[in-house]
């Protein structure tokens, strides 16, 4: 199946720096979204991005999809204690055999210390 | 609009039990997927679904069946529990227009 890399695993950082977490992927997509879970609830979706070398922004969250397809980014802007959570890039085709599926990476961890 | 809904939220099996975890959504969506989360390994496909009466396999389909009758529920099933089946199950389902799958808020089961 399709491999995601995402990368770091982990984060402790303090309330008000800034946070960057990539992705990168064996094979191309045509859309990467980033999701973030909080304890005990489902992933919810952050940003979702559709063309290559989009970069688009929610707040205090920027995103990148990368221009060759196969890689993408996230940054959380001055952050604060209610952005900890998983943070997770998925990947999606949405045509063919994958038609329907969509690939999550293994997560970002993220924790804010006041 | 209950969005997706999930059942049980927690569930303790012993080891060669069957049982089913419940799905069910109301926002009329084709697709419909599961996924089992474990620490340190993100989610991973069991089963999805493009719309009632097809289903195909994920990356870790063994040991789960599933099937799609209607286009509001998407039940899984186990038929003998392995402790390796012991994680966190999501269903997750979104229109076939959007790209967005909305979550249940998860099962999470333990088998002894």
């Amino acid at each position: 199946g399709q491999q995601l890399n995402q990368s770091p695993q982990s984060m402790f950082i303090q309330e008000g720096e800034d946070v960057s977490m990539n992705c990168t992927s064996s094979s191309i997509f045509n859309t990467w979204l980033w999701y973030k879970q909080d304890p005990g609830e489902g992933p919810v979706l952050l940003i979702a991005l559709y063309k290559a070398g989009e970069l688009t922004s929610n707040g205090r969250l920027t995103a990148q999809f990368g221009i060759t397809r196969k890689d993408s980014f996230l940054n959380i802007s001055a952050s604060i204690p209610s952005d900890v959570g998983i943070y997770f890039c998925a990947g999606q085709n949405n045509r063919g055999s994958t038609l329907g599926r969509l690939y999550f990476g293994r997560g970002t961890q993220l924790t804010v210390w006041p | 609009n209950a969005g997706v809904t999930q059942t049980p939220k927690f569930q303790v099996l012993k080891t060669g039990q069957s049982m089913t975890l419940q799905c069910a959504q109301d926002m009329n969506h084709e697709y419909m997927s599961w996924y089992r989360q474990d620490p340190g390994m993100g989610l991973r496909l069991i089963h999805y679904s493009v719309g009632a009466g097809i289903t195909d396999q994920g990356e870790v389909p063994n040991g789960y069946n599933v099937s799609r009758s209607t286009t509001e529920d998407f039940p899984l099933r186990l038929l003998s529990a392995a402790p390796s089946q012991t994680s966190v199950y999501f269903c997750a389902s979104r229109d076939s227009t959007t790209i967005d799958y909305t979550f249940g808020s998860g099962t999470r089961l333990t088998v002894v």
